[in-house]
């Protein structure tokens, strides 16, 4: 079975932190993928990665960037958290076309 | 841009009666669709897709539709269980690599 994992079910941090959310598959993906899910907004891709050191911006990227040092992690950078990016977020790999494989999200939230 | 939704955020249906989620779509270039699963603290979980060469897939329990004259995509689910209480999401393929949501249809189940 596939497994992504996050690093944290529940983060709290104050706005202006630097935050950094981790995210690692087991099945040797080449696209990983960075999603916030919000209420009635469903999920929102902020960035997506085809390759090592490979990024490209999803919809919503402003104010997050991302990492990809190594095939199997994908970190999520919040570089001044604010309050409007309290949300859930949640990392997806991709083995074969169109299936995506989940974690099972971080809450965070930004006071 | 164009995107995909659906027609109802919530269903409440009974303990072994079929649930019908529908989802209206805009992009008709997609070449699949595909519904996702989400229970309560975790991550969506794939249930089945259907290419756009198709109209009718099926699984266990599950059957998608895809109607491409009026842009309409529906997962039914046949002899609905408890353990099917989650929320639904539809799903088209944007490129190669991204997948655009839908909002979510809550499914409820009643004993």
């Amino acid at each position: 079975d596939v497994k992504v994992t996050q690093s944290s079910r529940y983060l709290v941090k104050r706005t202006g932190e630097k935050v950094f959310l981790e995210c690692v598959q087991d099945m040797d993906h080449e696209n990983m993928f960075w999603y916030r899910q919000d209420p009635g907004l469903g999920l929102r891709l902020i960035y997506f990665s085809y390759d090592v050191k490979m990024k490209e911006k999803g919809d919503i990227p402003e104010g997050y960037s991302v990492s990809r040092e190594k095939k199997e992690r994908f970190s999520l950078i919040l570089e001044s958290a604010s309050t409007n990016q309290t949300s859930m977020y949640l990392c997806a790999s991709m083995g074969r076309p169109h299936e995506q494989y989940f974690g099972p999200g971080t809450r965070l939230t930004v006071t | 841009g164009e995107s995909v939704g659906l027609h109802l955020p919530t269903l409440s249906v009974q303990e072994g009666d079929n649930s019908i989620i529908n989802c209206a779509y805009s992009n008709s270039a997609s070449d699949y669709f595909i519904w996702y699963k989400q229970e309560s603290g975790k991550g969506p979980q794939f249930i089945i897709d259907i290419r756009s060469n198709m109209d009718k897939r099926q699984g266990q329990r599950v059957t998608v539709l895809l109607n491409k004259t009026v842009k309409h995509l529906s997962l039914q689910i046949a002899a609905t269980q408890p353990g099917d209480s989650a929320v639904y999401f539809c799903a088209e393929n944007e490129g190669a690599q991204k997948l655009v949501f839908g909002q979510g249809t809550r499914l409820t189940i009643n004993p």
